[in-house]
């Protein structure tokens, strides 16, 4: 069974701060997305990544894919009250089209 | 466009009834996933459909659980008996056959059995 841990699971820090989470595994992915959930919605795609070593910026946030494929980070900088959510990283596999999801990142981002 | 969307967005029943979640699926996609996130196990996936035909249904956590999609813009979880214990946030989200396979997440159903 292929598994994809995040870490921290929760993070809370002051507006302004930097912050970075991890999505790790031991099997290799085709392609690995994030997610951010907000309360009461469903988790919106933020990004895809699918070449090792790709690096993406959306504004704030600095997604990057593991050499190897099996492992992503997500970087943000000066973070924002609008930043609170849950993160969830997803990796996919070219053989099928389900997405084995990690257990996210609920990040609170305190003004 | 209209994305995913689900009905009801909430649902409050008593434990023995009969419980039917919808959901429409962005028209073009042919991929449906139904999903359940609690706090304790996070996001699982319960049973996805390709083309309308069910493909891994292994979530599903036991025999009171069934989905249905008889058309490619139309799909049904259905809970019978509902328990305390099917109490969570169903999501249904929609995707592309191909590329990466980024997946449409619909706002979810809020479930709680009393």
């Amino acid at each position: 069974t292929q598994l994809l841990e995040q870490s921290p699971q929760f993070l809370s820090i002051q507006e302004g701060e930097n912050l970075t989470v991890y999505c790790n595994s031991s099997s290799v992915f085709s392609s690995l997305q994030w997610y951010r959930q907000e309360p009461g919605e469903g988790p919106v795609l933020l990004v895809t990544v699918v070449t090792g070593g790709e690096v993406k910026k959306l504004k704030r946030l600095t997604f990057q894919f593991g050499d190897a494929r099996k492992d992503s980070s997500l970087h943000i900088t000066a973070a924002q009250p609008g930043d609170t959510g849950l993160y969830l990283c997803a990796g996919g596999r070219n053989a099928g089209n389900m997405l084995t999801f990690g257990g996210g990142t609920r990040l609170m981002v305190k003004p | 466009d209209a994305g995913v969307i689900q009905s009801p967005r909430h649902e409050v029943t008593e434990m023995g009834q009969e419980v039917t979640l919808r959901c429409k699926p962005i028209s073009g996609h042919n991929s449906l996933f139904w999903y359940r996130q609690t706090m304790m196990r996070g996001l699982e996936l319960l049973i996805y459909f390709n083309n309308n035909v069910p493909i891994d249904d292994s979530g599903m956590p036991e025999d009171r659980f069934s989905a249905k999609m008889p058309n490619a813009s139309f799909s049904t979880l259905k809970i019978q008996p509902s328990e305390p214990r099917d109490s969570a946030v169903y999501f249904c989200a929609s995707s592309f056959q191909a590329g990466a396979y980024e997946q449409y997440f619909g706002p979810g159903t809020r479930l709680t059995v009393t």
